[in-house]
């Protein structure tokens, strides 16, 4: 299994462009998730999927967009980029359980993005 | 409001030195936590999880946690930290369906 995996590594855009970012994960996961890291502010909650078909919002979504349409994909859009959106992001899945076990999150290695 | 505080953000060692690392979870229902670690240019890696059962919970590389309901605390220790420990860490409650983190800790451990 390749796990979860995120193309672009790194990626600088100009202030207005536009992109998506891609997260896949071969696992079977229902939930999806992005984040956004900043230095000293931990991971922040971009959008989260608990599956195909369905996403909300998280603790930061204004200035991006995402859909699931299919299980192993969940790519994150940014429509008019702002420097404010420089950061790093990940991507993480997870699978739900009950009963003995709880699930664990999965993190993509990450994309660098710049707006300059 | 569901939030993880992490009181020490940045933190030197010595090898060989104890370590604990401080995390404090407000949460109204059944707690899940997690420790994760991001050593540099990494992605996050699960090093322990708390769901039940034993409140001393071990991790890998020699890492382990105390859940004490009381004081509402999930802290990171380890007996004695390697110059390979130098990372973030970082501290998760899981709710229903999203995961709260904390703004990290830096750890540098001094060869």
């Amino acid at each position: 299994n390749a796990g979860v995996t995120q193309t672009p590594k790194f990626r600088i855009l100009k202030i207005g462009q536009s992109m998506t970012l891609q997260c896949t994960q071969d696992m079977n996961h229902n939930y999806m998730y992005w984040y956004r890291q900043d230095p000293g502010m931990g991971l922040k909650l971009i959008y989260y999927s608990v599956g195909a078909g369905i996403t909300d919002k998280g603790e930061v979504p204004n200035g991006y967009n995402v859909s699931r349409s299919t299980t192993e994909d969940f790519p994150l859009r940014l429509e008019l980029a702002a420097p404010s959106q420089t950061s790093v992001y990940f991507c993480a899945s997870s699978f739900p359980r009950t009963g003995r076990s709880t699930d664990t999150q999965y993190f993509g290695p990450g994309t660098r993005l710049t707006v300059l | 409001a569901q939030s993880v505080s992490q009181h020490n953000h940045h933190v030197i060692l010595s090898e060989a030195a104890s370590l604990e690392l401080g995390c404090n979870y407000s949460y109204g229902g059944t707690v899940n936590l997690f420790w994760y670690v991001q050593y540099p240019g990494q992605h996050l890696q699960l090093l322990l999880k708390y769901f039940s059962g034993d409140p001393l919970v071990k991790g890998i590389k020699g890492f382990e946690a105390e859940f004490i309901k009381s004081k509402f605390s999930f802290n990171l220790r380890k007996p004695s930290v390697q110059w390979s420990d130098t990372a973030e860490y970082f501290c998760a409650v899981k709710g229903t369906y999203k995961y709260i983190f904390g703004t990290g800790t830096r750890l540098k451990v001094l060869a």
